[in-house]
């Protein structure tokens, strides 16, 4: 069946670095692209999306970029802080009016490093 | 309240035991959704509710039941559930049908 994955489990990087977290997705049909992120204790939070016409879209701090000739979705989180260590997720909606359908894939959890 | 708040934040029953998870939302918003988070695997949708009408049962056992009274409340009723099914039991609102969920911070079910 369709899934979306998650190619490195856990990232480390020191403060101040720019870090990327990786996804390969296989349903070429979806509408939307999402990165969630999600602390300990908490539920996952809404970073940014993208629409599957787009390539890239930035955010504050953070630029998602998408290839959909290997189905490939990235993050980019510009000079990272302790704050930014969690669990990313990224998930992939359905088609047309199932958009809320999210299928996530399994995380990377992202640590920083003082 | 902010936001979208679950209770019990934590919450252990027996197999035989009949429970419920509360979830409530202050965003305004007409659409609500039940996600389950098991250790190791993606996180899975079980429910949607829009505008209180049921509008997906994501193959799940007749052992979960949602209710949704009203567009800023959500139930998940339990019965005789087997220990896989322990797990963070997550709730999200969105105005109409919309990837732009907002997560509450979950119910950890244990099942014993």
């Amino acid at each position: 069946g369709e899934s979306v994955g998650l190619h490195l489990p856990t990232l480390s990087v020191q403060e101040g670095d720019n870090s990327i977290i990786n996804c390969a997705y296989s349903n070429s049909a979806s509408d939307y692209f999402i990165w969630y992120k999600q602390e300990s204790g908490k539920g996952p939070q809404f970073i940014i999306d993208i629409r599957s016409n787009m390539d890239k879209r930035q955010g504050q701090r953070v630029t998602v970029l998408l290839n959909k000739t290997v189905k490939h979705l990235s993050l980019q989180i510009a000079a990272t802080q302790p704050g930014d260590s969690a669990v990313y997720f990224c998930a992939e909606t359905g088609s047309g009016g199932s958009n809320y359908k999210l299928t996530f894939g399994k995380g990377t959890l992202l640590t920083v490093n003082p | 309240e902010t936001g979208v708040t679950q209770t019990p934040r934590h919450l252990v029953m027996g197999m035989t035991n009949k429970k419920s998870l509360k979830c409530e939302q202050h965003l305004g918003h007409n659409a609500m959704y039940w996600y389950k988070q098991s250790a190791k695997k993606p996180l899975e949708l079980m429910f949607v509710y829009s505008l209180e009408e049921r509008v997906e049962n994501n193959s799940v056992p007749s052992r979960f039941s949602p209710e949704c009274p009203n567009s800023s409340h959500l139930f998940l009723h339990l019965h005789t559930l087997q220990p896989e099914d322990s797990a963070l039991y997550l709730c999200a609102s969105s105005q109409g049908l919309a990837v732009s969920q907002f997560f509450g911070p979950g119910t950890r079910l244990t099942v014993l």
